[in-house]
């Protein structure tokens, strides 16, 4: 089974902290993907990598940073939080090609961080 | 204009109800339709794809109308247990990247 784990699940923090999360996948996957859920608006893409040291943003990449320096691993970052930015993370992985061939992508559980 | 649409809901439906969904996309280059299920608090999950031919998996059916851009989720014989928010998500061509519907919640009462 793939297995996507994103470390953190609950997390508080308080404003302009700089706030990690993590997220490895077991599947050798070359794509990887950070997005935030929140009531309305659905899940946004805030970065993906489709590669080591790749990165590309997505759609609200403001105010947020990523790393992956393994193919197995990729970190999300939060230089100096924001209440804004209280919300579901969501980490999720696909092999080249794996949407458009119509293959799924794989979730991590999800990390709750509320920005006090 | 939102890429992704649907019907927030929430529908609530009694056990053993027929019910659908609809989801229109608005870019013609998307190429490749899912459906995935999220519980509460939990991270979305594969339903089903959706092929242009239609394609049906148990009590799940699933439609593409490519001319009329969307898609339809269709689930018969109810359960209590299919009580949860269903999102249309497609593919954009030469891309790996998936664009959501804000998802359709379904609460399925006894």
């Amino acid at each position: 089974d793939v297995k996507v784990t994103q470390s953190s699940r609950y997390l508080v923090k308080r404003t302009g902290e700089k706030v990690f999360l993590e997220c490895v996948q077991d599947m050798d996957h070359e794509n990887m993907f950070w997005y935030r859920q929140d009531p309305g608006l659905g899940l946004r893409l805030i970065y993906f990598s489709y590669d080591v040291k790749m990165k590309e943003k997505g759609d609200i990449p403001e105010g947020y940073s990523v790393s992956r320096e393994k193919k197995e691993r990729f970190s999300l970052i939060l230089e100096s939080a924001s209440t804004n930015q209280t919300s579901m993370y969501l980490c999720a992985s696909s092999s080249i090609g794996g949407a458009g061939t119509g293959n799924t992508i794989y979730f991590g559980e999800g990390s709750w961080l509320t920005v006090v | 204009r939102k890429e992704v649409e649907q019907d927030p809901g929430p529908f609530n439906v009694p056990e053993g109800a027929t019910v659908a969904f609809n989801c229109t996309y608005s870019n013609s280059a998307s190429q490749s339709f899912f459906w995935y299920r999220q519980d509460c608090r939990k991270e979305p999950k594969l339903l089903m794809s959706v092929y242009s031919s239609g394609n049906e998996d148990g009590r799940f059916t699933a439609q593409l109308n490519r001319a009329s851009q969307y898609i339809s989720l269709l689930i018969r014989d109810s359960k209590l247990s299919d009580s949860a928010t269903y999102l249309c998500v497609v593919n954009i061509r030469n891309t790996d990247k998936l664009i959501f519907g804000t998802g359709t919640r379904l609460q399925v009462f006894p």
